[in-house]
């Protein structure tokens, strides 16, 4: 089993809508949690932590649900430029160390 | 935010040569590095965490010999694909972080490099 999992997609979303999906990690003893964007070809970039609470930024909303091991994001009003793949990145609990999903590729459409 | 770079964002090599891929923090000092490789569709593997002033930790399968790396300031580290072959084609990311051992600490990931080896 992977330590993160995310449904691949692609989500197809029209412009303006709202999308939402999970990822699923493996190691209860994970500490952070983390949602990052990538676009095509290019490195990922810090979209943002995710708190047991619960953290909203802007259009975007992260939940953590720590009994059942999976954080959500939420995007609403999307925008074309929202087109990207979002990755879910759990830290491993030791150094900093970082363990990425694969992403979910979420395309806006006018 | 900080900001990473990386040199060279693109390379080409032949079979069997070696290649330097550079990772420099511009405006921090970063006490931790961290080597990433992705291939396409996949996730970024992390493959090597490099501390300045000693060995780079690597993670398991990942072999030392053919990707050296070196962390010998607190603004530069450089990972060598030794021997380099079509296998390596991948997309190599750096990361920097200002806290060494801090879990919760932001990283700060360089532009990558795009390696294809023929």
């Amino acid at each position: 089993r992977k330590e993160v999992e995310q449904d691949p997609g692609p989500f197809n979303v029209p412009e303006g809508a709202t999308v939402a999906f999970n990822c699923t990690y493996s190691n209860s003893a994970s500490q952070s949690f983390f949602w990052y964007r990538q676009d095509c070809r290019k490195e990922p970039k810090l979209l943002m932590s995710v708190y047991s609470s619960g953290n909203e930024d802007g259009r975007f909303t992260a939940q953590l649900n720590r009994a059942s091991q999976y954080i959500s994001l939420l995007i609403r009003d999307s925008k074309l430029s929202d087109s990207a793949t979002y990755l879910c990145v759990v830290n491993r609990g030791s150094w900093g160390k970082l363990q990425f999903g694969a992403g979910t590729q979420v395309v806006v459409t006018p | 935010g900080a900001v990473v770079s990386q040199h060279p964002s693109r390379v080409i090599c032949k079979s069997g040569t070696s290649v330097k891929i550079e990772c420099r923090s511009l405006d921090f000092q970063a006490t931790t590095m961290f080597w990433y490789r992705q291939f396409p569709k996949q996730s970024l593997m992390l493959m090597a965490t490099s501390n300045e002033g000693s060995k780079a930790t690597y993670e398991q399968g990942v072999e030392k010999d053919k990707f050296l790396i070196n962390h010998a300031s607190l603004t530069l580290s450089t990972l060598t694909v030794t021997s380099a072959h079509p296998e390596d084609s991948s997309f190599y990311i750096c990361s920097a972080s200002a806290m060494a051992g801090v879990a919760n600490n932001e990283q700060f990931f360089g532009p990558g490099t795009r390696l294809t080896v023929l």
